[in-house]
């Protein structure tokens, strides 16, 4: 299957500061890709719709101005948690929807783990 | 959006053959099915998608009715290393005209020795 990279896999950071996560579609051109989080033993839960070459698309309650999401061309899309704080702590996924034919698939990345200190 | 129901969780000895069956009553027409696996601190890994009837690969079957208000992975004779969460999404066209998935809650399926 098509593969989703996503850097770091792990980040710790001091509260206040930025972080930025990168998601790569390797094989495949990706106009959307998705990004979630995932507390533990919970489900996914979407945070924003990223299009190439728009803005993003944000879930209700989620502040665009603190998850900013670029994605600058095909194969690229990074999310960045600004001032963050221990609430932001949890595991960040992206993912790619490639299209093939007359379906869609989602690819997901490895994910990244966030603890804000 | 349409939604999906699971289990929330299910055991299974080494070696048997599991089937975690989803249901999705307001499934539209042009939804696919797919089902993801996920390990701890792993991103979801996709394992099977369909439409109707039956689907199968390496790694499992799908059976889907021709209602298509359900659907049920199998997994052929479990191992330990199939212990996982296992999600059941349905493809969703929002008004906007984008498409997501949304995740359920899953089945977690623990292998028993």
């Amino acid at each position: 299957g098509a593969v989703v990279s996503q850097h770091p896999s792990r980040v710790i950071c001091k509260s206040g500061t930025s972080v930025k996560i990168e998601c790569r579609s390797l094989d495949f051109q990706a106009t959307t890709m998705f990004w979630y989080r995932q507390f533990p033993k919970q489900s996914l839960m979407l945070m924003a719709t990223s299009n190439e070459g728009s803005k993003a698309t944000y879930e209700q309650g989620v502040e665009k101005d603190k998850f900013l999401i670029n994605h600058a061309s095909l194969t690229l899309s990074t999310l960045t948690v600004t001032s963050a704080h221990p609430e932001d702590s949890s595991f960040y996924i992206c993912s790619a929807r490639e299209r093939t034919g007359g379906d869609e698939k989602l690819f997901f990345g490895s994910g990244t783990q966030l603890s804000v200190l | 959006l349409a939604k999906t129901t699971q289990p929330i969780s299910m055991d299974s000895y080494e070696g048997q053959e599991v089937n975690i069956t989803c249901s999705h009553n307001n499934i539209a027409t042009n939804d696919y099915i797919t089902w993801y696996q996920q390990f701890p601190s792993q991103g979801p890994r996709f394992i099977i998608q369909g439409y109707k009837t039956k689907v199968t690969n390496e790694v499992a079957s799908l059976f889907i009715p021709a209602d298509r208000k359900s659907s049920t992975l199998s997994l052929p004779r479990v191992s330990l290393s199939d212990t996982a969460v296992y999600y059941c999404l349905v493809g969703d066209e929002t008004g906007a005209g984008s498409y997501q998935l949304t995740f359920g809650k899953g089945t977690k399926l623990s292998v028993i020795p």
